[in-house]
């Protein structure tokens, strides 16, 4: 099986930290994902990445980077952190040769404050 | 660009009874539709996908949907629903543009509540 793994499940930080959201998986995909989920507004995509160091901008992208060093690891980076950032975050990776499924991880809920 | 509209925010239902949760898409190239469940305090997990062939799909827990190409639907159902088919359900869609930056669009979400 597919695993997917966020290094955190709830997490508290203050505003103007940074903060890194580490995401691994253990079925050498390609393609790796950054979604955040909040209430009424579903699942909005910040970044994905398809290959090591390659990377894409989402469709909400502001506030928030990315790195891809190694291709298990795919980290979400707020560089200072805002309370409109609390939210559950979650990573997904998918094998973008075959379009199946993609293959999620448990998610991070942050709240800032 | 590519968009997942979900209509329905919240649907609630009887056990035993049908449901049908809907879902449209828009593309400007062929796409492949997807459809996850997420259980309370869960991730998401795929209910079932169409990426070829019959436009019927079934998927587990007795889910099925319908891939309607002329009405750019996509809706899930199900004829009799259990109180364990409470959960969220997302609709999907990714193009099949092939190689890199192929993205993996999400609907709203559509709530569903399974009462006694």
């Amino acid at each position: 099986d597919v695993k997917v793994t966020q290094s955190s499940r709830y997490l508290v930080k203050r505003t103007g930290e940074k903060v890194f959201l580490e995401c691994v998986q253990d079925m050498d995909h390609e393609n790796m994902f950054w979604y955040r989920q909040d209430p009424g507004l579903g699942l909005r995509l910040i970044y994905f990445s398809y290959d090591v160091k390659m990377k894409e901008k989402g469709d909400i992208p502001e506030g928030y980077s990315v790195s891809r060093e190694k291709k298990e690891r795919f980290s979400l980076i707020l560089e200072s952190a805002s309370t409109n950032q609390t939210s559950m975050y979650l990573c997904a990776s998918r094998d973008p040769t075959d379009f199946r499924e993609a293959f999620f991880g448990q998610g991070t809920r942050l709240t800032v404050v | 660009a590519q968009s997942v509209t979900q209509l329905d925010s919240q649907v609630p239902v009887f056990e035993e009874a049908p449901v049908e949760l809907r879902c449209n898409y828009s593309s400007s190239v062929s796409v492949y539709l997807f459809w996850y469940v997420q259980y309370p305090n869960q991730g998401l997990q795929l209910l079932l996908k169409y990426l070829s062939g019959s436009t019927l799909v079934k998927g587990i827990n007795g889910f099925e949907a319908e891939f309607n190409k002329s009405q750019t639907s996509f809706h899930l159902r199900k004829p009799s629903v259990h109180i364990s088919d409470t959960a969220e359900y997302f609709c999907a869609v990714s193009d099949m543009i092939t190689g890199g930056g192929n993205k993996l669009t999400f609907g709203t979400g559509t709530q569903l509540k399974v009462e006694l």
